[in-house]
This record gives C-alpha cells, structure tokens and sequence, in this order.
C-alpha cells in the first residue's frame, strides 16, 4: 500500500464549478501535510499547508482529519487557470508525495 | 534569487553508463532530496540528506548514490543505467526540520536512458 493516496482523476469541470479532491495517508507519525500544483511539464510549487482546524487561501480550503487519516482540498470558482495536476504531502522523517490528481477547467 | 539549481535539464544515456545530476541550493537549508516522477506514479523519494555529511535512502534508493560534502550541493549518481531509472528527475531543499516546512523544487532534469 502507497504511504499516499490520491483520488486519480482526471477531473474535468466547467468554469465557475466547486471540486474536491481527497487524500488518504498511512503513517500516523506524519507531521505535517501540505497541497503541492504542478504545472506540466513543471516543478511542483507549494500551493498551502494544511492544519487540523482547516484554512483557506481566497477560493482554495484544506482540511485534516488526524483521526481518520484523510486530507481534502477544496476549490471554488474554478479558474482556467487552475488547471494543473494537485499534489498530496506528507511529511514525517521524510517527505511523501501522492501521485496527483490531474484537474483540467474548462470555458 | 537561483534558489535550486538541477544541471543538466535534459540527458541520454546508454545502458552500462554513469553520470551524475547535480543539485545547487542558495538557501542555506539543511533538508536536500532526490525524487523521480514517473507517469501514474507521482514523485517518489530516491534519498534524502538531512546536513552536510548525513544521508539516507528513501522508497527507491536501487541503482543511486548520494553524498553531502557541503551544505549547498547534493549530487545524485547513477552507477549504470538501466532503461527502468527513465524519468523526471527532482531535487528540493527546504530548511530542515524534518516534518517541517516548504520545500522548493528545481526545475527537473528529464533523463532518458536507452
């Protein structure tokens, strides 16, 4: 079983559509847990952390559940521009990545 | 700001050869890592290195060394290259606390061995 696990995709939305994705991890030592984007192509960039009692950056929101192991990423309003593929972490003694979940918006 | 530096970008190998990807961090972080992005399978941890002089294998350390002489630079060696270790090759720093904090990625060097 993968340390990370991520719904596969794709997902593909209109404009202005709510998504969500979900992130399940094994190690209930892991400290810290993050969304990662990347772009094509591209390097994975940090898009936020991700705390026990939830946060939101403007249209993006991320919560964990200790308990059950679970991350969840939560986008509103989609953009064009948010098209990318969306990268689970977790970060115990060392740093584990889901294989990512591909997200196409579309006009 | 250079941040973290991957050389080459791109690279062909043949069976049997070594080489090795270089990393360059300016940030002063202690936590330098190797992944591989493989279609389908996300990026998966080759070994990672906590400080100068300190490293350690992670899921798919097979087929690679590593070595932390300085704080800036963590090289990657394949020993002979097999036509399995074909991917997207990443290096990322972050400041160190293990468990911690952000992590910054090079821009990847996409190697092809045949």
């Amino acid at each position: 079983r993968k340390e990370v696990e991520q719904d596969p995709g794709p997902f593909n939305v209109p404009e202005g559509a709510t998504v969500a994705f979900n992130c399940t991890y094994s190690n209930s030592a892991s400290q810290s847990f993050f969304w990662y984007r990347q772009d094509c192509r591209k390097e994975p960039k940090l898009l936020m952390s991700v705390y026990s009692s939830g946060n939101e950056d403007g249209r993006f929101t991320a919560q964990l559940n200790r308990a059950s192991q679970y991350i969840s990423l939560l986008i509103r309003d989609s953009k064009l521009s948010d098209s990318a593929t969306y990268l689970c972490v977790v970060n115990g003694r060392d740093m584990r990545f889901g294989a990512g979940t591909r997200l196409t918006v579309k006009p | 700001n250079a941040g973290v530096t991957q050389t080459p970008k791109f690279q062909v190998l043949k069976t049997g050869q070594s080489m090795t990807l270089q990393c360059a961090q300016d940030m002063n972080h202690e936590y330098m890592s190797w992944y591989r992005q493989d279609p389908g399978m996300g990026l998966r941890l080759i070994h990672y290195s906590v400080g100068a002089g300190i490293t350690d294998q992670g899921e798919v350390p097979n087929g690679y060394n590593v070595s932390r002489s300085t704080t800036e630079d963590f090289p990657l060696r394949l020993l002979s290259a097999a036509p399995s270790q074909t991917s997207v090759y990443f290096c990322a720093s972050s400041t160190g606390q293990v468990g911690g904090t952000e992590a910054f990625f090079g821009q990847g060097t996409r190697l092809t061995v045949v």
